[in-house]
């Protein structure tokens, strides 16, 4: 088990560039999670899959924002025509729901600057 | 809706010194609490829990206690060391909703020699 990791860990890209970003979870775990972490703030909910089946998508989530995760494995968000204020730590987490714990393993996250 | 307000920082220690970081919140139903560390260029990793009142969650000499009551979940350290210096993100799951995570805005901790 090599736990959660992201791809990339850092991404620099202009204003109106397209980006996307990999996350590969523990591989028996079934949930997957997106948060977006800002300077000095804590993470803040975007998404999550259950399989391969998007179940919740956050108001922060706007329509430049994409996320699949099309095998139920690995997933990829995309942000469209990044803007300055997309500037952030996108995280990736994973956990099972087979047992009682809620816990969620968190990868290196990647951090994402416009300009 | 469900929120964590933690006691800002940073809060500046000397080595050996006591630690307590504040958390409380709001959760609609009855949350499970977490004390979340992240240290520098680093992810998450989860440092401690508490699934129902009165339960204490404790690791790597960090405690803190489910407050139903007082809506509490405070972190503490007796004896805290420079390796403990990180940010500190108190969260909380509610059933439902997908489990997802409500952090707080993170606590830095710098501990000096």
């Amino acid at each position: 088990d090599t736990g959660v990791s992201q791809d990339p860990r850092h991404k620099i890209t202009k204003r109106g560039q397209n980006v996307t970003f990999r996350c590969d979870p523990i591989s028996e775990h079934n949930r997957l999670y997106w948060y977006r972490q800002t300077l000095g703030q804590g993470p803040e909910f975007l998404t999550y899959f259950q399989n391969e089946a998007q179940l919740e998508k956050s108001r922060l989530l706007s329509d430049r924002f994409s996320a699949e995760r099309p095998k139920g494995s690995f997933s990829t968000l995309e942000i469209q025509r990044t803007e300055q204020g997309d500037s952030a730590m996108y995280l990736c987490a994973s956990r099972s729901t087979g047992g009682a714990s809620y816990e969620q393993y968190f990868g290196p996250g990647t951090r994402l600057t416009v300009t | 809706g469900n929120s964590v307000t933690q006691m800002e920082g940073p809060v500046t220690l000397s080595e050996e010194a006591f630690l307590t970081i504040n958390c409380t919140y709001t959760a609609t139903g009855y949350p499970s609490l977490f004390w979340y560390v992240q240290y520098p260029g680093e992810g998450l990793q989860l440092l401690l829990k508490a699934t129902k009142a009165d339960d204490k969650g404790s690791n790597k000499g960090f405690e803190a206690t489910y407050r139903k009551e007082t809506t509490s979940f405070h972190l503490e350290k007796g004896s805290v060391q420079v390796s403990d210096s990180a940010v500190y993100f108190c969260a909380l799951i509610t059933a439902g909703g997908g489990n997802k995570l409500t952090f707080g805005t993170g606590t830095q901790l710098k501990v000096e020699l």
